[in-house]
């Protein structure tokens, strides 16, 4: 069986702050994806990032970054110098081999607030 | 990129009508199509998987009578919600995968702005 979880139901930061979204997983695929969506008060997800099970490599993107080590079975997200624009819901999800990469898991996500 | 829309993006019916919500691929081929039903301040959860030409494929605990889905064409897909409750009454999203890009790795799927649905 497929799981993620997002243990951090809602965050509270001030902004400019910095902020850690955790996500760990558990999957016997060896071979796997994982993605973090955003989703603002509007519903519609927005795609961020995705990851294969093979690549460890942390990536960055402007004021995101994203810390996926297998280790540990984490895929962790960083909000760097976080705004007010950031305030929405964030879903890391898992897609496994055993589904042919067709279905996504969800995690039941993270709440970030971000006030002025 | 990409797009997938909704519609409606909101519907409110009374209990015991049916309520149809179309998903549509606009600018690829989507062989394949999912439906998501997310309840407030929850996570998606998967309702079904749809392919073009063939019936859907319903989660564990998921009702197919209640819960119709036809994917007649490449680029359209629907859910129809019969005679819905006010149980029902969620945010239903829909995901396409872009036929182009399939083949061996893993295909990328676009997600639709949703359809809040609330039966009276």
């Amino acid at each position: 069986a497929q799981k993620v979880t997002q243990a951090q139901t809602e965050i509270s930061v001030v902004e400019k702050e910095d902020v850690t979204l955790d996500c760990v997983y558990e999957t016997r695929d060896t071979t796997y994806y994982l993605f973090w969506y955003k989703q603002p008060p509007s519903g519609e997800l927005v795609f961020l990032i995705r990851r294969n099970s093979f690549d460890e490599q942390n990536e960055i993107s402007g004021r995101y970054s994203w810390n996926f080590q297998k280790s540990t079975s984490s895929f962790n997200f960083t909000i760097t110098a976080s705004q007010v624009v950031d305030s929405a819901v964030y879903f890391c999800a898992l897609s496994g081999m055993n589904t042919g990469f067709q279905k996504l898991v969800f995690g039941t996500g993270t709440r970030l607030l971000v006030s002025p | 990129g990409a797009v997938v829309s909704q519609h409606p993006s909101w519907v409110i019916c009374k209990s015991g009508t049916s309520v149809k919500i179309e998903c549509r691929s606009l600018d690829f081929q989507a062989t394949t199509m999912f439906w998501y039903r997310q309840f407030p301040k929850q996570s998606l959860m998967l309702m079904a998987t749809s392919n073009e030409g063939s019936k859907a494929t319903y989660e564990q605990g998921v009702e197919k009578d209640k819960f119709l889905i036809n994917h007649a064409s490449l680029t359209l897909s629907t859910l129809t919600v019969t005679s819905a409750h006010p149980e029902d009454s969620s945010f239903y999203i829909c995901s396409a995968r872009d036929k182009g890009l399939a083949g061996g790795s893993i295909d990328e799927q676009f997600f639709g702005p949703g359809t809040r649905l609330t039966v009276l």
